[in-house]
């Protein structure tokens, strides 16, 4: 089993629609999360992180984490052709030697 | 502001050459400094980590070496290249700052390389 399971996709939705991007995974000592965005020939942003669970909101960005459940989202509100993009999850214990785990990605496009 | 500067941006290279790709940062002491490898439609794959100078963890057994010779420069290099070997190549630099920004990890723009 992967530490972290992301759907792949690719998905595909209409402007202005709510988009829910999820990772799961197996680690209970995972800390801290993040949501990165990728768009194509060019090195990941980060977009948002978070740390243990809980709600964080950013403009029309949305990650929860649900530390019971292995469980974390990302929601993006009033979709746009912008958001056209691979969207990584990734997770660290955080220690300064402990790794980043990525999830291998989920592809989104935002159809006008 | 902390940047992060990555070179070659593309690079076409035979079977059996040699590579070097190069990696600083700016803005920041002592970070950790991150290879990843990104094969097309496939995730990130970790290839080394170091958290100093002459420091380098290697995460899979290949025919690719990494160095830092500098605090803030990491290099990935190899003597003979594979066909194998083509993919994007991303470094990244890592925040350990947690009670300001959190753990995060940020990266630069990346490398192509097509082995051929």
């Amino acid at each position: 089993q992967k530490e972290v399971e992301q759907d792949p996709g690719p998905l595909s939705v209409p402007e202005g629609a709510i988009v829910s991007l999820n990772c799961t995974y197996s680690n209970s000592a995972f800390q801290y999360f993040m949501w990165y965005r990728q768009y194509s020939r060019k090195g990941p942003e980060l977009l948002m992180y978070t740390y243990s669970s809980g709600n964080k909101e950013d403009g029309r960005f949305t990650a929860q984490v649900d530390k019971s459940s292995k469980y974390i989202s990302l929601f993006i509100r009033d979709s746009q052709p912008s958001d056209s993009a691979t969207y990584l999850c990734a997770m660290s214990e955080y220690s300064s030697a402990s790794k980043i785990i990525f999830g291998s990605g989920t592809r989104l496009s935002i159809r006008p | 502001s902390q940047t992060i500067h990555q070179w070659p941006a593309t690079l076409v290279q035979p079977v059996g050459s040699p590579l070097s790709l190069e990696c600083t940062v700016e803005g920041t002491s002592n970070p950790n400094l991150y290879w990843y490898r990104q094969a097309a439609g496939r995730g990130l794959q970790l290839l080394f980590y170091s958290v100093g100078i002459g420091q380098i963890s290697s995460e899979v057994p290949q025919n690719l070496s990494a160095s830092r010779p500098q605090d803030r420069q990491f290099i990935l290099s190899s003597k003979k290249l594979l066909l194998s070997d083509s993919g994007f190549y991303l470094c990244a630099w890592r925040d350990l700052l947690a009670a300001t920004v959190g753990d995060t990890i940020y990266f630069g723009e990346g490398s192509w390389l097509t082995v051929v």
